[in-house]
């Protein structure tokens, strides 16, 4: 089957460095992305990887190693507003998005 | 300029009734999709739509139903709405992706919630 796996939930201080995590098996693999959700709204797209590597853009920066089935989102210099969940999802053989259930993150000052 | 929107932005009704969401976008794109995020924030597809093909999560209760009078709109219809299908329905879209290689983001409507008494 296809599954997603990200942690349910983190917590780090204003400021600070936080990776969150994300581990996929899918039947075949045509790239991943990243989305950011705030409670009560939308998600709304951060970051597209398909090949191996770091993708930086702002605080925000994203690596994929598809040999591993594993990819992370790294921000930076965290504010109260990137308290949000996370969400991984990756693209199968069929060109399908597949959904992590998201990473809630929590900022403490 | 609202990009995808959806209405109404909350819905309540009960058991047993039909319902139906409307979701526009202005984007130009050419795909539209319904998703179902339930209380545990899963993310689920349950229709992907293009001017060539209805793509239909089999796991969707045929109760379901999706209705696209042109390329901007796609409405989700409900029959006989149970307590399950109480959830925040999302609509998106994104435009094709030009090659095997690429694939575009999708942009998301603001949701609707759904709750069934």
């Amino acid at each position: 089957g296809q599954n997603i796996d990200q942690p349910t939930e983190m917590t780090a201080t204003e400021g600070a460095i936080v990776q969150i995590n994300c581990t996929y098996q899918t039947s075949g693999f045509n790239g991943l992305f990243w989305y950011q959700q705030h409670a009560g709204e939308a998600p709304t797209f951060l970051s597209y990887n398909v090949l191996d590597g770091l993708e930086e853009k702002g605080r925000f920066s994203s690596f994929l190693s598809r040999s591993k089935g594993y990819s992370y989102l790294l921000l930076k210099e965290l504010q109260m507003k990137d308290s949000a969940s996370y969400l991984c999802a990756v693209i199968d053989s069929n060109y399908q998005l597949i959904w992590g259930a998201g990473t809630k993150l929590i900022i403490k000052p | 300029d609202t990009a995808v929107s959806q209405t109404p932005k909350y819905l309540v009704t009960q058991m047993g009734n039909d319902k139906s969401i409307k979701c526009e976008q202005n984007l130009g794109h050419d795909t539209m999709y319904w998703y179902k995020q339930d209380s545990k924030k899963f993310l689920k597809i349950m229709f992907s739509y293009n001017n060539k093909e209805l793509i239909i999560n089999e796991t969707v209760p045929n109760r379901f139903s999706p209705k696209s009078p042109d390329k901007a709109h796609l409405n989700l219809h409900i029959n006989s709405l149970e307590l399950g299908d109480s959830a925040v329905y999302f609509c998106a879209s994104s435009q094709e992706a030009a090659d095997p290689y690429t694939y575009n983001e999708q942009f998301f409507g603001p949701g609707t919630r759904l709750t069934v008494l």
